[in-house]
């Protein structure tokens, strides 16, 4: 069975700080999403990555595939990064679907 | 370009009764996936529809189904309805089939009374 596990559940920050989240995965899982939800529901699609690194303006995304692990990295952090972020993998080559991790709760106080 | 607009974005149902949600993917996705979240389950893969066919199914008992019309909208609906259904119904399109980056819609909200 395909398993996604993140960590930290809920993380709790000062503006400014480095944020890591963290993801790890079993085999079968070929590549990795991450996810922003924000109060509401919408989901944004921050990342999706296979191998290596990506970077979007303050946000860092690298996967290390012989350690099935994955992380997310939010620097300078500020308030408006509060949101949920989740990573889901892709199993099958994308014919399961995605599996989904339960979430991270962020909280940046100003 | 427009974004995905699901409809309707909340809905209030009773037992047994059953639903019918609609999702309209970006202009020239071919593929649209469907999601369910519910605080204790988290986000759980539904199914994706690619060019009016079901490749894949998520681990949902056959009260759950789907279809894809040729303009690429899709529709997913839920037939007697049980309390465990109330969840925010998420829909996702993208250009491509098999969980390549996806765009997701603003959600429908279920309650079953």
């Amino acid at each position: 069975k395909n398993e996604v596990e993140q960590s930290p559940q809920n993380l709790t920050a000062q503006e400014g700080e480095f944020i890591t989240i963290n993801c790890s995965y079993s085999v079968g899982i070929s590549a990795l999403h991450w996810l922003q939800q924000h109060p509401g529901g919408g989901i944004v699609s921050l990342f999706m990555l296979s191998s290596g690194k990506k970077k979007h303006g303050r946000l860092i995304a690298t996967i290390n595939i012989q350690e099935k692990h994955s992380s997310l990295h939010i620097t300078a952090s500020h308030p408006r990064d509060s949101a949920v972020y989740i990573c889901a993998g892709v199993s099958g080559g994308g014919a399961d679907g995605l599996t989904f991790g339960k979430g991270t709760h962020l909280i940046i106080q100003p | 370009k427009a974004g995905v607009t699901q409809t309707p974005r909340y809905l209030i149902k009773t037992r047994g009764q059953q639903v019918t949600l609609s999702c309209s993917p970006i202009s020239g996705h071919r593929s649209v996936s469907w999601y369910q979240q519910t605080p204790g389950q988290g986000l759980q893969f539904l199914f994706e529809y690619f060019s009016e066919t079901q490749r894949n199914k998520g681990n949902f008992p056959g009260r759950f189904s789907g279809r894809q019309f040729s303009n690429s909208r899709s529709e997913m609906n839920v037939s007697t309805l049980e309390l465990g259904d109330s969840a925010l119904y998420l829909c996702a399109s993208s250009f491509l089939a098999g969980a390549n980056e996806q765009f997701f819609g603003p959600g429908t909200r279920l309650t079953v009374l």
